[in-house]
C-alpha cells in the first residue's frame, strides 16, 4: 500500500516555541492532505485540509494563525504549531489522499508533541 | 447532519469471531472505510466498500448495505494482536473522511 511518512515522530519543546511537522507521501502524489489531532482515548479530530498550491481549509474552532499549514508540493505538507502551549500537547497525524480508486486516505505514523 | 455510530467497546476471546457494526447518516456517500488503530499509533487502512455486499480479505471481511446505511467489520480467528480501535469512516467526494468515534476491541486469552 501507499506510504506516508511524518517527521519528527516525537518532539518536546518549551512553551512559546514553534514546532514544524512534515508529512510526506513517499510513493504517490497527493493533491490533498489532511491534518488530525488526537487526544488520549479520544477519536481523531480533523484540524484542516491541505491542498497543494492553495490555502488550507480549517475546521471550525481551529486557529489558522496558530496552526500554519503549507502544501508546497504534491508530496509534502507541513504543519507549524506557532507559540506552542502545554494544551497543544497531543498526537498529530497527517493523512494523504491517493487520487486513485476510492481516494483512499493513508495515514502517517503520527507525531507526539509535548509542550513543557 | 452527519452521524456515524459504532459501539464504544467490545470484548472477545482468542480464536473467536467478532462483528463490529457501523451505522451512518450522512449528506453524501461515496464509500465506507474501515481503519485499525493500535494504542499510540496512527490508523492503518483495512478495507473500502463502495458497493453493497461482503468484501473478504484474509481474516477480515467488511460488509456494506447502502440502502440501510449500515456496515460491519467481521474479524475471524481473533488473535491478541487484534486488540485495537476500529474506525468506521464515510467517504464523501472531495472532502475529508468523516470518522466514527471508534470501537475499542479487547481480545483475551
Amino acid at each position: 500500500g501507499a506510504v506516508v511518512s511524518q517527521h519528527p515522530s516525537w518532539v518536546i519543546c518549551k512553551s512559546g516555541t514553534s514546532v514544524k511537522i512534515e508529512c510526506r507521501s513517499l510513493d504517490f502524489q497527493a493533491t490533498t492532505m489532511f491534518w488530525y489531532r488526537q487526544f488520549p482515548k479520544q477519536s481523531l479530530m480533523l484540524m484542516a485540509t491541505s491542498n497543494e498550491g492553495s490555502k488550507a481549509t480549517y475546521e471550525q474552532g481551529v486557529e489558522k494563525d496558530k496552526f500554519l499549514i503549507n502544501h508546497a508540493s504534491l508530496t509534502l505538507s507541513t504543519l507549524t504549531v506557532t507559540s506552542a502551549h502545554p494544551e497543544d500537547s497531543s498526537f498529530y497525524i497527517c493523512s494523504a489522499r491517493d487520487t486513485g480508486v476510492g481516494e483512499t486516505q493513508y495515514f502517517g505514523p503520527g507525531t507526539r508533541l509535548l509542550v513543557l | 447532519g452527519q452521524n456515524i455510530d459504532q459501539p464504544t467497546e467490545m470484548t472477545a476471546t482468542e480464536g473467536a469471531i467478532v462483528q463490529i457494526n457501523c451505522t451512518y447518516q450522512t449528506s453524501g456517500f461515496n464509500g465506507l472505510f474501515w481503519y485499525q488503530q493500535h494504542a499510540g499509533e496512527a490508523p492503518t487502512f483495512l478495507s473500502y466498500n463502495v458497493l453493497d455486499g461482503l468484501e473478504e480479505k484474509g481474516r477480515f471481511s467488511s460488509f456494506l448495505s447502502r440502502s440501510k446505511g449500515y456496515s460491519y467489520l467481521l474479524l475471524k480467528e481473533l488473535q491478541m494482536k487484534d486488540s485495537a480501535s476500529y474506525l468506521c469512516a464515510v467517504h464523501q467526494a472531495g472532502t475529508a473522511l468523516i470518522f466514527g468515534k471508534g470501537t475499542t476491541l479487547s481480545v483475551s486469552s
